[in-house]
């Protein structure tokens, strides 16, 4: 599987607009881009996943390059509770095994 | 759906002691990966399966770890003898089922099972 970075940490204010940085410049053409994000004393959940399009959800939008080699999580407006590790992962639709990187660790103050 | 369900929550055993962490999947998915998380070395996949066949367990540090999935509702993942490098927090998440991308690749986890062996 393709490798992702992420910067290790962000800090961002409650209620601006975050966001969060991928790289991902070894993607090949069947990977789907996952963002997965894991709060405190918690097991990870899943927030998006796009493979060419820009998508949207209740949670977030997922911006990606027109080349597919870096992709950026937006969370509109950002609250106490989205503190957070946010993962980038990349994985084939037909693979079921992701795997994980260290994320970034987003800090939000009120 | 009460969503994946990990026990115990909290382990603490001596060293050499056996442990057994057990695990239910959200009925329905068809695939089921443990997961080990420490501050080190982030959130490694041990093992997974599909429909109850182990699939990968290249993430399986040594032979004192073995997993199990019997039917399609129950997995356990042992470890015998334990050492102090095992402590860590262990999650379960599950996937799969039919239809969307989202039903066949979401992996939705369990609260985790946090191990500390002294």
């Amino acid at each position: 599987d393709a490798k992702t970075t992420q910067p290790n940490s962000m800090e961002s204010n409650e209620e601006e607009p975050v966001h969060l940085p991928c790289n991902h410049s070894t993607i090949s053409g069947t990977d789907y881009i996952h963002w997965y994000r894991q709060l405190p004393s918690q097991g990870p959940e899943y927030v998006i996943h796009g493979l060419t399009s820009n998508v949207n959800n209740r949670m977030a939008s997922l911006a990606i390059a027109e080349d597919r080699k870096s992709s950026t999580l937006i969370l509109h407006r950002a609250t106490l509770r989205d503190a957070a590790v946010y993962y980038c992962i990349l994985n084939a639709g037909n693979n079921r095994k992701l795997i994980w990187g260290l994320g970034t660790s987003l800090a939000v103050n009120p | 759906d009460a969503g994946v369900i990990q026990s115990p929550r909290h382990e603490v055993t001596e060293m050499g002691q056996e442990v057994t962490l057990r695990c239910k999947p959200i009925s329905g998915h068809n695939s089921l990966f443990w997961y080990r998380q420490t501050m080190m070395r982030g959130l490694e996949l041990l093992i997974y399966f599909n429909n109850n066949v182990p699939i990968d367990d290249s993430g399986m540090p040594e032979d004192r770890f073995s997993a199990k999935m019997p039917n399609a509702s129950f997995s356990t993942l042992k470890i015998q003898p334990s050492e102090p490098r095992d402590s860590a927090v262990y999650f379960c998440a599950s996937s799969g089922g039919q239809g969307t991308f989202n039903s066949y690749n979401e992996q939705f986890f369990g609260p985790g099972t946090r191990l500390t062996v002294l």
